[in-house]
């Protein structure tokens, strides 16, 4: 168990929806990362929060946004989605060291 | 970052040591060698740094080269769990608190 806890593990929804993904940081940690994995690429960093405030930017689509709050949790709100966001979406904390990782939560767009 | 090259996929027998080698010729002096595995669609587990020196913990051992130019990742004694795509990452000692940027990995395969 890394003490990284994302929610929810599984979800299903159909093309121009919206959703929302919530990770909650090990006890402590002040930074949060998001992470795509889709079956052809490989892990894809997306942003990173360090508290509350964005710390750094990858690959993330203008239709994906992030925010951390201030109890540390992080929400990831993917919106106008498409097949092709079908994914494993990751989130990590750290504190200044080693990155942890949660369970993921896998998004299936029909 | 450096960038680093691993060899796609490995295989290794039950018990035996598996041995994964990551080639990072570029590395500069401030940078670690950060080790992790993904175990089929789980999240990424870290399983051990170093940057000069050689490392050990309950999981690994990490032997780096001593013109820091390679490293190899020791499974003294690989069980079917070990099977998973362990991927090799260099990052600056001063970019700790920064992201890792993932490779492709090497598949590790452990057999019985």
């Amino acid at each position: 168990d890394s003490g990284v806890t994302q929610t929810p593990k599984h979800l299903i929804t159909a093309t121009g929806q919206r959703v929302t993904l919530r990770c909650s940081p090990r006890s402590g940690d002040l930074s949060v990362y998001w992470y795509q994995q889709s079956l052809d690429q490989g892990l894809q960093f997306l942003i990173q929060y360090y508290n509350g405030e964005e710390r750094a930017k990858g690959n993330i689509l203008e239709r994906f946004s992030a925010q951390q709050f201030p109890d540390l949790h992080s929400e990831l709100n993917l919106s106008s989605l498409e097949l092709g966001d079908s994914a494993l979406y990751f989130c990590a904390s750290s504190g200044h060291g080693e990155l942890f990782f949660g369970e993921g939560s896998r998004l299936t767009v029909l | 970052d450096a960038k680093t090259t691993q060899p796609p996929s490995m295989d290794c027998a039950e018990g035996r040591a598996a041995n994964l080698p990551c080639n990072h010729s570029t590395i500069s002096g401030n940078e670690y060698v950060y080790w992790y595995r993904q175990i089929h669609s789980q999240g990424p587990q870290y399983i051990i740094h170093g940057l000069k020196n050689n490392e050990t913990n309950e999981m690994a051992s990490l032997i780096i080269t001593e013109d820091r130019k390679s490293s190899t990742l020791i499974l003294p004694h690989a069980t079917l769990r070990d099977t998973a795509v362990y991927y090799c990452i260099v990052r600056g000692g001063n970019q700790a608190g920064t992201a890792l940027i993932f490779g492709k990995g090497t598949t590790l395969s452990v057999s019985s």
